[in-house]
């Protein structure tokens, strides 16, 4: 079993629908979880990171559950432009990633 | 954008070749990573780098070796470049470790064919 797990995908939604990914971790030491975007044959970007007490940035919410160990990625009022690969990663300094979950906002 | 510079950009080569592929930053950060990249598998962990000389494994490390003698640089070496080992190889860098650490950013990556 992978150490971070995520549904491959893909998810496709409607322009404006509210979409959520969940993000299992294995590792209970991992300290550090964070969201990332990747667009087709680019790098990685950092989407944001995970507190523990949530948090929000503009569309985006992160979630940290750590009694059931997964991170949550909330996406209010899709555009097509998050249309995209979402990774999550969690670790302490050695970080794991998942396989992504790749969505596809449709007009 | 972080100042994280990897070379070659694409890179084809015959089965059995060593080859080593070069991270470079400007950021003098501490934490360096190699990470590949292949369909259906996501970002795995090669290999990484806490410190000058001071590294250790990920998840698939066999077939590959790394050496960090500054800072600033995080070479990666495939002894002996087999067909399993074509994928994109990406770099990246973190400020600290511990708690609450700073995440990590990517380089453009290397796009590596083993014929």
């Amino acid at each position: 079993r992978k150490e971070v797990e995520q549904d491959p995908g893909p998810f496709n939604v409607p322009e404006g629908a509210t979409v959520a990914f969940n993000c299992t971790y294995s590792n209970s030491a991992s300290q550090s979880f964070f969201w990332y975007r990747q667009d087709c044959r680019k790098e990685p970007k950092l989407l944001m990171s995970v507190y523990s007490s949530g948090n929000e940035d503009g569309r985006f919410t992160a979630q940290l559950n750590r009694a059931s160990q997964y991170i949550s990625l909330l996406i209010r009022d899709s555009k097509l432009s998050d249309s995209a690969t979402y990774l999550c990663t969690s670790g302490t300094y050695k970080y794991i990633f998942g396989t992504g979950t790749r969505l596809k906002v449709l007009a | 954008d972080a100042g994280i510079t990897q070379s070659p950009r694409h890179k084809v080569t015959e089965t059995g070749t060593p080859v080593t592929l070069r991270c470079h930053q400007t950021e003098n950060h501490r934490y360096m990573y190699w990470y590949r990249q292949d369909p259906g598998h996501g970002l795995r962990l090669i290999h990484y780098s806490y410190g000058v000389k001071d590294t250790d494994k990920g998840e698939v490390s066999d077939g590959y070796s790394v050496s960090r003698s500054k800072t600033e640089d995080f070479l990666l070496t495939l002894e002996s470049a087999t067909s399993s080992q074509t994928s994109v190889y990406f770099c990246a860098i973190s400020e600290s470790g511990g708690p609450y650490n700073s995440p990590l950013h990517f380089g453009n990556g290397t796009r590596l064919t083993v014929t």
